[in-house]
């Protein structure tokens, strides 16, 4: 049973263009999602967050939006650049001070020069 | 945020043997995890390491499979035991400071013949 979502395994988008990245998830108990970017042989790495009282958070060319009567929360590049190129996880944490974390299967972005 | 070093980075091993993931932090830590992905399959949280005491382990995961020890605040192993080729996956170490969200190594990808 996926709790979080990534229906789209990998997206294609043209440098300077939008990427909007999707994540869908169906546990009512999560309160806190985050974004990581995975390159290849390198760990995750944290991205950008949202908790569930905001329905966006910016953070440069960023922007994560959470709508909680979907479910479903996406992630804005703009403009997308090469180096953006990676693979996205969606994640969430289920209550205040719970650092565990439930991962989607993962979105890979490559952004086309 | 903190630097986390794991390894081995990559390991083939043979079937029914076993095999210990280190992973150092830089910092001490408040938490730490160990994950576990399977090929096109999302980060799946295998326990939180805890200080000093048995590991907490998510359903599925049992200690006798995967036996995790955290000495102290800045290090922690994971051993993968009795190795068959469905634990072929890439582990992964996370760790968070206080306030922080989690930040992981590089990962150990596992390949059993």
């Amino acid at each position: 049973d996926q709790q979080v979502k990534q229906n789209s395994p990998s997206l294609s988008v043209q440098e300077g263009r939008i990427s909007i990245l999707n994540c869908d998830y169906t546990n009512s108990m999560f309160d806190y999602f985050l974004w990581y970017k995975k390159y290849p042989a390198e760990g995750p790495t944290f991205l950008i967050s949202i908790s569930s009282i905001k329905d966006k958070n910016e953070d440069g060319r960023f922007t994560v939006f959470l709508n909680k009567s979907a479910k479903h929360l996406s992630l804005h590049i703009v403009p997308s650049q090469p180096g953006d190129s990676a693979v996205y996880f969606c994640a969430a944490r289920r209550r205040a001070g719970s650092y565990q974390l439930t991962f989607g299967k993962g979105t890979k972005l490559s952004v086309i020069p | 945020s903190a630097v986390i070093s794991q390894k081995p980075s990559r390991d083939i091993c043979q079937r029914g043997t076993s095999l210990t993931i280190q992973c150092q932090v830089d910092s001490q830590v408040t938490m730490m995890f160990w994950y576990r992905q399977q090929p096109g399959q999302s980060l799946t949280l295998i326990a939180t390491a805890n200080q000093g005491s048995e590991a907490t382990y998510e359903s599925g995961f049992v200690i006798d499979k995967f036996p995790i020890s955290r000495p102290n605040l800045t290090f922690s192993t994971l051993t993968v035991s009795n190795m068959s080729p469905e634990d072929s996956s890439i582990y992964l170490c996370s760790a968070t400071l206080m306030n922080t969200e989690a930040f992981f190594g590089q990962g150990t990808r596992l390949t059993v013949v």
